[in-house]
């Protein structure tokens, strides 16, 4: 397994504003993922961070709104940019070991954007 | 493309009896399937998982699902559901090592004393 701790548990945010997520493991991991959870829905991936090189994003989500650094094998950040009440949800960070073959999760940030 | 279902939105059960969450999936080739479950206020917690062998599957907390792959299905059971069991639940599918999770849209458990 794998301890993940991620900060801020939760924030309340202003429109426009952005705020920056980190998530920490306690070891080195392969893959390290972001995940949104909007309120009353199920878990969609927002991308996959890559270490030393540029996320891989999913259909919908776009660099310039959703920016991820993975500088070394057991951090990585996500912001969320120029905020809006839309963006109000919990943000997952999972990761997994290479041939473990199942993801572990982050305790999630909860964001509230008025 | 994969995707799973979940067809209950919500389950409930007395405490002591036996509980099903349900789950179907469609994937090409042979799937990787997950539960996890989410308490309140909290992230998810890897319940089991199915790879191969065994279609019976046995997890954390007294949790097991059986695969079956002519119905392509992956149902949680419990044999005796406890209040403290209440939480959402969440199936997930993969189509081989390394791919992305898609997760169902989750299934309310809750279990009245």
């Amino acid at each position: 397994s794998a301890v993940i701790s991620q900060k801020p548990s939760r924030d309340i945010c202003q429109r426009g504003t952005s705020l920056t997520i980190q998530c920490q493991v306690d070891s080195q991991v392969t893959m390290m993922f972001w995940y949104r959870q909007q309120p009353g829905q199920s878990l969609t991936l927002i991308a996959t961070a890559n270490q030393g090189s540029e996320a891989t994003y999913e259909s919908g989500f776009v660099i310039d709104k959703f920016p991820i650094s993975r500088p070394n094998l057991t951090f990585s950040t996500l912001t969320v940019s120029n905020m809006s009440p839309e963006d109000s949800s919990i943000y997952l960070c999972s990761v997994e070991k290479i041939a473990a073959n199942e993801q572990f999760f982050g305790p999630g940030t909860r964001l509230t954007v008025l | 493309a994969q995707s799973v279902a979940q067809p209950e939105d919500q389950v409930n059960v007395a405490e002591g009896n036996p509980l099903t969450v349900k789950c179907t999936y469609s994937v090409s080739g042979n799937p990787y399937l997950f539960w996890y479950v989410q308490y309140p206020n909290r992230g998810l917690q890897f319940l089991l998982k199915y790879i191969t062998g065994d279609n019976l599957v046995k997890g954390s907390y007294g949790f097991e699902a059986e695969f079956n792959k002519s119905q392509t299905s992956f149902h949680l059971k419990k044999p005796s559901a406890l209040v403290s069991d209440s939480a959402l639940y969440f199936c997930a599918v993969r189509a081989n090592l390394g791919s992305t999770l898609t997760f169902g849209k989750g299934t309310m458990l809750l279990v009245s004393p």
